[in-house]
């Protein structure tokens, strides 16, 4: 079974602060997905990175997808309260039939303080 | 913008008894799955259907669970005898094709107690 391996766990950091969290795996994915979820509810889509070295961004979020495909970053550029939650990182195995079923990590629970 | 739905939003059940989540997929998604998330652990993949039929299923998804589609619309995970460590929330995300790098949206999940 593959891991994802998310860090830090948790992060609590003052707003205007940059930040970086990471999704590290020993193991090849065809892509990553990052997901935010609010207490209570489904994750919900930030980005998806299929090429290796690709880097998104999306307003002050910047998604990087390594060049073995093996991990990924979103770093969170001058953070606002708003971007408190949870941050969940999922992969996809490298798989030739449909139906991919996504692996979690466990995630990193961000804090922004007014 | 269209999304998944789940029903019902909150489940509490007897252990042994039986539960049906329901999921209603984005309506031209053809791939369903169905996740789970006990408290505080992570999210682990239980099924994914497709044309009708399982295409995978992880171990957790043993003979107490089983998955239909019973018409164009609905997509229902039945747990046949809750135990305790049933209780999570349990999430149905779609696709348009079950491809790699092809966005999974998610519903909103059921959250299950089981007494």
């Amino acid at each position: 079974t593959q891991l994802l391996e998310q860090s830090p766990q948790f992060l609590s950091i003052q707003e205007g602060e940059n930040l970086t969290v990471y999704c590290n795996s020993s193991s090849v994915f065809s892509s990553l997905q990052w997901y935010r979820q609010e207490p209570g509810e489904g994750p919900v889509l930030l980005v998806t990175v299929v090429t290796g070295g690709e880097v998104k961004k999306l307003k002050r979020l910047t998604f990087q997808f390594g060049d073995a495909r093996k991990d990924s970053s979103l770093h969170i550029t001058a953070a606002q309260p708003g971007d408190t939650g949870l941050y969940l990182c999922a992969g996809i195995r490298p798989q030739n039939s449909g139906n991919t079923p996504l692996v979690f990590g466990k995630g990193t629970r961000l804090s922004v303080i007014a | 913008e269209p999304e998944v739905t789940q029903t019902p939003s909150h489940q509490v059940t007897q252990m042994g008894q039986e539960v049906i989540l329901r999921c209603v997929p984005i309506s031209n998604h053809l791939y369903f799955y169905w996740y789970r998330q006990i408290l505080g652990q992570k999210v682990e993949f239980l099924v994914s259907f497709y044309n009708n039929e399982i295409s995978e299923k992880s171990e957790i998804f043993d003979d107490q669970f089983s998955v239909e589609r019973p018409d164009g619309s609905n997509f229902t995970l039945k747990i046949r005898s809750t135990k305790l460590e049933d209780s999570a929330m349990y999430f149905c995300a779609s696709s348009v094709q079950g491809t790699s790098g092809e966005t999974q949206y998610f519903g909103p999940g059921t959250r299950l107690l089981v007494l």
